[in-house]
């Protein structure tokens, strides 16, 4: 079974902190994605990556940055976190395909105080 | 843009009702259509998928049916059951992009014994 972890369930972190959410996944695939899901505004997607270096924007990457150095890691980056980016963090990863299917992690609930 | 428009929720069903949760999509071309699956504190998980007109997409007693002509997308299930208590959402990929998913905003489904 394709396994996508994120590196932690519950984050607490104050405004302007620097904050770094991981994701792994364990089956080579190419895309990954960092997506936002906020009651009543479903996911909407930061950004997301089809390679190794390789990044794009999605609908709301402002505040966000990415890193992908390894093929199975993709790191979400709050370089100052505010209170509207108190949110759950969802990464997904799927092989490359327009029918093929997303992968989620478990999410990151991310408080900012 | 392409777009993905969903029943607002919450609905509320007693076990062996029908459910049906309406899923309208606006898109250029063939896109690929998902339903996925939020049980309570968890991730996405695929329920079932469709990837050209006319296509029925069926798991776990859920069935949807893919119609070009009416660019709908509707979810059903003849028996629902407690544990079918969960956030449903659809989600379309645009033929020819980056697997880069629009979802909806998600209906709550919620079952009584």
């Amino acid at each position: 079974d394709v396994k996508v972890t994120q590196s932690s369930r519950y984050l607490v972190k104050r405004t302007g902190e620097k904050v770094f959410l991981e994701c792994v996944q364990d089956m080579d695939h190419e895309n990954m994605f960092w997506y936002r899901q906020d009651p009543g505004l479903g996911l909407r997607l930061i950004y997301f990556s089809y390679d190794v270096k390789m990044k794009e924007k999605g609908d709301i990457p402002e505040g966000y940055s990415v890193s992908r150095e390894k093929k199975e890691r993709f790191s979400l980056i709050l370089e100052s976190a505010s209170t509207n980016q108190t949110s759950m963090y969802l990464c997904a990863s799927s092989i490359q395909g327009e029918t093929n299917e997303q992968y989620f992690g478990p999410g990151t609930r991310l408080t900012v105080t | 843009g392409d777009s993905v428009t969903q029943m607002e929720g919450p609905v509320t069903l007693s076990e062996e009702a029908f459910l049906t949760i309406n899923c309208t999509y606006t898109a250029t071309g063939y896109p690929s259509l998902f339903w996925y699956v939020q049980y309570p504190g968890e991730g996405l998980q695929l329920l079932l998928k469709a990837t050209k007109a006319d296509d029925k997409g069926s798991n776990k007693g859920f069935e949807a049916t893919y119609r070009k002509e009416t660019t709908s997308f509707h979810l059903e299930k003849g028996s629902v059951q407690v544990s079918d208590s969960a956030v449903y959402f659809c989600a379309l990929i645009p033929s020819g992009g980056y697997q880069k998913v629009t979802f909806g905003t998600g209906t709550k489904l919620q079952v009584i014994p």
